[in-house]
């Protein structure tokens, strides 16, 4: 079946560092990947849609230049979460849309931010 | 927009009894429908899904699903729940095979042994 990666797992930084999460579709060439913010006990917020080739597209109340998503290739699509705080600590899932079955979204395992 | 609610917020339930997570959402427009289960610190795992065709829907760990057009619902059962189905469970309801995908707030299921 499709599957998709993300990496790190976990990551833990100091405020004020950048933190880059990596998504990559493994068996597959994903052409829309979608990013997306848990906390606690929530939903999945969408942050931003991106696209190969192209600009992300933001959902209103997310900051673009906090949270630079840049999608270069069919299979690997990355988040940088630039001078992060500790507010930023949260749960990352990339999903990604692609390949036989458009109509399903494959989910990534996660990230772990914490920002001390 | 669509609109997808879950009503339960938290479902415990006593192990090998029978189980229902339900979902409603807004639009009566054609939709896909899924169901996803996340463990702790875990994405996403598709447990089934409901394009087209028959209106019950059998996935994975023995759920199934029944989309009621009418009713705009598409509730997730289970006859005998596990200690293992102790998870988060989210309905999602996508316009098309292009279009975003929408989430309900999730229904934390907790199998009591």
């Amino acid at each position: 079946g499709a599957v998709v990666s993300q990496h790190p797992s976990w990551v833990i930084c100091k405020s004020g560092t950048s933190v880059k999460i990596e998504c990559r579709s493994l068996d597959f060439q994903a052409t829309t990947m979608f990013w997306y913010r848990q906390f606690p006990k929530q939903s999945l917020m969408l942050m931003a849609t991106s696209n190969e080739g192209s600009k992300a597209t933001y959902e209103q109340g997310v900051e673009k230049d906090k949270f630079l998503i840049n999608h270069a290739s069919l299979t690997l699509s990355t988040l940088t979460v630039t001078s992060a705080h500790p507010e930023d600590s949260s749960f990352y899932i990339c999903s990604a849309r692609g390949g036989l079955r458009t109509g399903e979204l494959f989910f990534g395992e996660g990230s772990r931010l914490t920002v001390l | 927009a669509q609109s997808v609610t879950q009503l339960d917020s938290q479902v415990p339930v006593f192990e090998e009894a029978p189980v229902e997570l339900r979902c409603n959402y807004s639009s009566s427009v054609s939709v896909y429908l899924f169901w996803y289960v996340q463990y702790p610190n875990q994405g996403l795992q598709l447990l089934l899904k409901y394009l087209s065709g028959s209106t019950l829907v059998k996935g994975i760990n023995g759920f199934e699903a029944e989309f009621n057009k009418s009713q705009t619902s598409f509730h997730l059962r289970k006859p005998s729940v596990h200690i293992s189905d102790t998870a988060e469970y989210f309905c999602a309801v996508s316009e098309g095979t292009g279009n975003q995908f929408y989430f309900g707030t999730g229904t934390s299921l907790t199998v009591i042994p």
